[in-house]
């Protein structure tokens, strides 16, 4: 059974400070997903990441995906309160087209 | 190019009642799943559709149930609802290769 957990659950942070939200899963996960939810929305996509080394970059944030350690990280550059919001990754595991989801985490950045 | 559609927004139902949602996903994509997003259990896989076919199902109850029509178009159905079925429920369309995109939820209150 695929197991996806996130860590930290809940991050404060400085605004222009970065920081790395972590995603690890338990077996091997054909892609990882990373969504952002802002309170009482849906879930936006941010990236996919699809093979080993993959690395992706919007804005402020940068994604990235080791297979082997089965890791997948989110990278923070320089923060700003408009990415206050809560983060999810999700691994599509090889039994079918679903997501596991890890239990998000809630990115606060103060002025 | 329209997203994916979701009525309706907010419900409130009695126990013991039962619900149907539906789900418009994008145009062209032939895959729909269900998520439900609770604060205690967080994001929950449901099931999957593919061509009017259930492929994949969560680990839910058989009063959770969907179906998918020849347009894509999927309805999930609770029945004898209970206050622990109070959620944002989530459909998710995707496409191969294209990722998932979610549309923007109904929001259950079960009284």
């Amino acid at each position: 059974e695929l197991k996806v957990e996130q860590n930290p659950l809940f991050l404060s942070m400085q605004e222009g400070k970065n920081y790395t939200i972590y995603c690890n899963y338990s077996t091997t996960s054909d892609r990882l997903y990373w969504y952002r939810q802002d309170p009482g929305k849906s879930l936006e996509s941010l990236f996919v990441l699809l093979s080993n080394g993959a690395v992706k970059q919007e804005g402020r944030l940068m994604a990235s995906l080791d297979t082997k350690a089965r890791l997948s990280t989110l990278h923070i550059t320089a923060a700003v309160h408009d990415l206050s919001a809560t983060y999810f990754c999700a691994a599509q595991g090889n039994a079918g087209n679903m997501l596991t989801f890890g239990g998000g985490t809630r990115l606060m950045v103060k002025p | 190019k329209a997203g994916v559609t979701q009525t309706p927004r907010y419900l409130i139902k009695t126990r013991g009642q039962q619900v149907t949602l539906s789900c418009s996903p994008i145009s062209g994509h032939r895959s729909v799943s269900w998520y439900q997003q609770t604060p205690g259990q967080g994001l929950q896989f449901l099931f999957e559709y593919f061509s009017e076919t259930q492929r994949n199902k969560g680990n839910f109850p058989g009063r959770f149930s969907g179906r998918q029509f020849s347009n894509s178009r999927s309805e999930m159905n609770v029945s004898t609802l209970e206050l622990g079925d109070s959620a944002l429920y989530l459909c998710a369309s995707s496409s191969q290769g294209h990722g998932y995109t979610f549309g923007s939820g109904t929001r259950l209150t079960v009284v």
